[in-house]
């Protein structure tokens, strides 16, 4: 079993449509949960970070952390085309200093 | 100020032979990781340098090594390239081995044929 699972897509939305992401994970370690967008050809980029269970707001984003279940999710209100991009989950421990990243899950939002 | 840089930034070599690659890390970043992201997959950690020590590894063999300078710079060399090789060689820094706020460069591609 994979210590984390995601979609790989491509998740395809119309222009200003509410995007929804997910990952699970199997490992109830597991601390810290981030998002990271992802360009074409260009490296990850940190758009979200969280310690433990609840919500984080950032403008157009949030993620969620449920523990219990094993599940953390991005949403993305209001998607733009430049939204449009590779989105990468990460989770990691205390003690541990690797991410585990999902596979990804490719966006396309159209105009 | 600059982020992470990474060079070079594209990589053509032949199976058997070794390569190295170069990371500078955001300017007062302290730790550089290393990881390979092949193609439609998410990244795989490689390992992390912290005060010129490997402090912690992945799953790779020992044919991936590294070093750390005094500057915080770093390399990756891989030695006996095989075609499974052929990646995205990420490079990233963070203050301190157990921040999680990564700054990732964008990478050097690499090609074994």
């Amino acid at each position: 079993q994979k210590e984390v699972e995601q979609d790989p897509g491509p998740l395809s939305v119309p222009e200003g449509a509410i995007v929804s992401l997910n990952c699970t994970y199997s490992n109830s370690a597991f601390q810290y949960f981030m998002w990271y967008r992802q360009y074409s050809r260009k490296g990850p980029e940190l758009l979200m970070y969280t310690y433990s269970s609840g919500n984080k707001e950032d403008g157009r984003f949030t993620a969620q952390v449920d523990k219990s279940s094993k599940y953390i999710s991005l949403f993305i209100r209001d998607s733009q085309p430049s939204d449009s991009a590779t989105y990468l989950c990460a989770i990691g421990r205390t003690g541990f200093q690797k991410l585990v990243f999902g596979t990804g899950t490719r966006l396309l939002v159209s105009p | 100020d600059a982020g992470v840089t990474q060079s070079p930034t594209h990589l053509i070599k032949t199976r058997g032979q070794q390569v190295t690659l170069r990371c500078s890390p955001k300017s007062g970043h302290d730790t550089v990781s290393w990881y390979q992201q092949a193609l439609g997959q998410g990244p795989q950690f490689i390992f992390q340098y912290y005060e010129e020590e490997e402090r912690q590894r992945g799953n790779f063999p020992d044919r991936f090594s590294g070093h750390q300078f005094p500057n915080y710079s770093s390399e990756l060399n891989v030695n006996a390239l095989l075609l499974g090789d052929s990646a995205l060689y990420l490079c990233a820094s963070s203050l301190l081995p157990r921040s999680y706020g990564y700054t990732f460069g964008s990478g050097t591609r690499l090609t074994v044929v």
